[in-house]
């Protein structure tokens, strides 16, 4: 089973900052099948990214994903108020379990 | 409009079964897998297991295996969950997703609005 950790737990900033959020993988993801959701309180998860680096539908630019093998990151390059919230990756793609990571919460500063 | 319908909130005791619900529309429910999240109250995501209503081929999370049983009618397009003996640790938000691209283990892209199952005596 894939283990994926993201760092940190907790990222204290304000508007208009750029976020940026790790998530490392115990073991290489097949095809950089690694998806970052966030989640507001009270909401589903939603799909931002997928492939490492491709936006879903709809997804403002300034979410970008990148990374391979057993790092990845995801940036927000300018927070707006609705961006705070818990992100968490995936990854997908192989043998089961398709693990998350534990999440990390971008909160207002 | 794709979505994903669950059913509503459950309360129940230790001991009794339950079977929740998300019901498909929008697309063809038998080409696309569908998979079942856990989210215990203000804890993160866990992946439970995933069916392909197709043929109904299921994979389970070894920490879900033989806890909970995935099934699926394709008839009404229609994927379950359901558990024997509920346990209080069962208490959670229970979200069904499907998959982006058909037949595929690919991101989730469509999520129910999850079903919250409380298990108190």
């Amino acid at each position: 089973e894939i283990v994926l950790t993201q760092s940190p737990g907790t990222l204290s900033l304000s508007p208009g900052e750029r976020a940026t959020l790790s998530c490392r993988a115990s073991q290489s993801v097949s095809s950089s099948y690694l998806a970052w959701y966030q989640q507001k309180p009270g909401q589903a998860p939603r799909l931002l990214i997928y492939g490492a680096s491709s936006r879903a539908t709809g997804i403002p630019d300034r979410f970008s994903g990148s990374g391979s093998g057993t790092d990845f990151t995801l940036t927000i390059s300018r927070l707006e108020p609705e961006d705070f919230a818990v992100y968490y990756c995936q990854q997908y793609g192989s043998s089961p379990p398709e693990t998350f990571g534990q999440g990390t919460k971008v909160e207002i500063k | 409009e794709v979505q994903l319908v669950q059913s509503g909130a459950e309360v129940k005791k230790p001991g009794e079964s339950l079977k929740i619900s998300c019901k498909g529309s929008g697309y063809s429910f038998t080409s696309y897998w569908i998979g079942w999240v856990r989210q215990m109250p203000g804890k993160g995501l866990e992946w439970m297991g995933i069916i392909y209503p197709g043929d109904s081929d299921t994979r389970y999370s070894p920490s879900f295996q033989g806890q909970v049983t995935i099934s699926a009618d394709k008839s009404i397009s229609t994927a379950y969950l359901q558990w024997s003996s509920l346990k209080a640790s069962d208490t959670a938000m229970y979200y069904c997703a499907r998959p982006s691209a058909p037949a595929a283990w690919d991101a989730f892209d469509i999520w129910g609005q999850g079903t919250m199952v409380t298990v108190s005596s």
